[in-house]
């Protein structure tokens, strides 16, 4: 059974770096049938995908984000991290590591992590 | 980027009733379209893949149709647990976009 477990700090300062961390068990983040990524929601707000990844280290991004944000993925820990620069309190959201199976048709999203809580405030 | 528009935005109904939720893509991706269920406090659960195929341990009745740029999920006979908010999804680019989703709220 795979599970995907973020971590990371809670609370973030305006204009410093969030820094989030996916730890993947029950199934290898090297394994060539599948992207990982970061999708956020706002508290009360939908959801917006951040990016995606490939443990070859090949990124997606979200154009709106792309200038802040950086991924990348740790195969002997078996882990994926998520950096995003400069925040301000628009950024504060709960954030969900999940991946796709790259073959299937439109790739949905199939399994998530529980979501991490991280707010941007001095 | 391509816009996902849903609705309603939100909707009341009673267990038993029959729920069309309907999406809206800005252009045409094909069957690139998935849609999702959201209970408070948790992950989003994917239901339905390439517009009408179902995902493997969802109940049978959900559906969804449609292509190109209009799509539709439908609840043959709500259940206490499907009150929750549903979301559609395109991958037909590599910028993945949501719609803004559907509460589905008691009657």
């Amino acid at each position: 059974q795979l599970q995907l477990q973020e971590s990371g700090p809670g609370l973030v300062k305006p204009s410093e770096t969030l820094s989030l961390t996916c730890s993947v068990s029950g199934g290898s983040i090297s394994s060539p049938s599948y992207y990982w990524g970061w999708i956020r929601q706002p508290p009360g707000k939908g959801l917006e995908w951040i990016g995606s990844i490939y443990y070859s280290g090949s990124t997606y991004y979200n154009p709106s984000l792309k200038s802040r944000v950086t991924m990348s993925v740790d195969t002997s820990k078996n882990q994926f991290s998520l950096k995003l620069t400069s925040v301000t309190a628009a950024d504060t959201a709960v954030y969900f590591c999940a991946r796709y199976h790259k073959a299937q048709t439109s790739t949905p999203w199939d399994d998530w992590g529980q979501g991490t809580l991280v707010t941007v405030s001095s | 980027d391509i816009q996902m528009t849903q609705s309603p935005s939100s909707l009341s109904a009673s267990v038993g009733d029959r729920v069309t939720i309907t999406c809206r893509a800005s252009q045409n991706i094909g069957n690139y379209l998935n849609w999702y269920q959201q209970k408070p406090g948790k992950a989003p659960k994917v239901l339905i893949y390439a517009a009408s195929s179902f995902q493997s341990g969802v109940p049978s009745r959900f559906s969804g149709s449609g292509s190109g740029t209009d799509f539709t999920l439908t609840i043959s006979s709500l259940q206490p647990e499907d009150f929750a908010t549903y979301y559609c999804q395109q991958s037909y680019t590599t910028f993945i976009t949501f719609g803004q989703g559907t509460r589905l709220e008691i009657k």
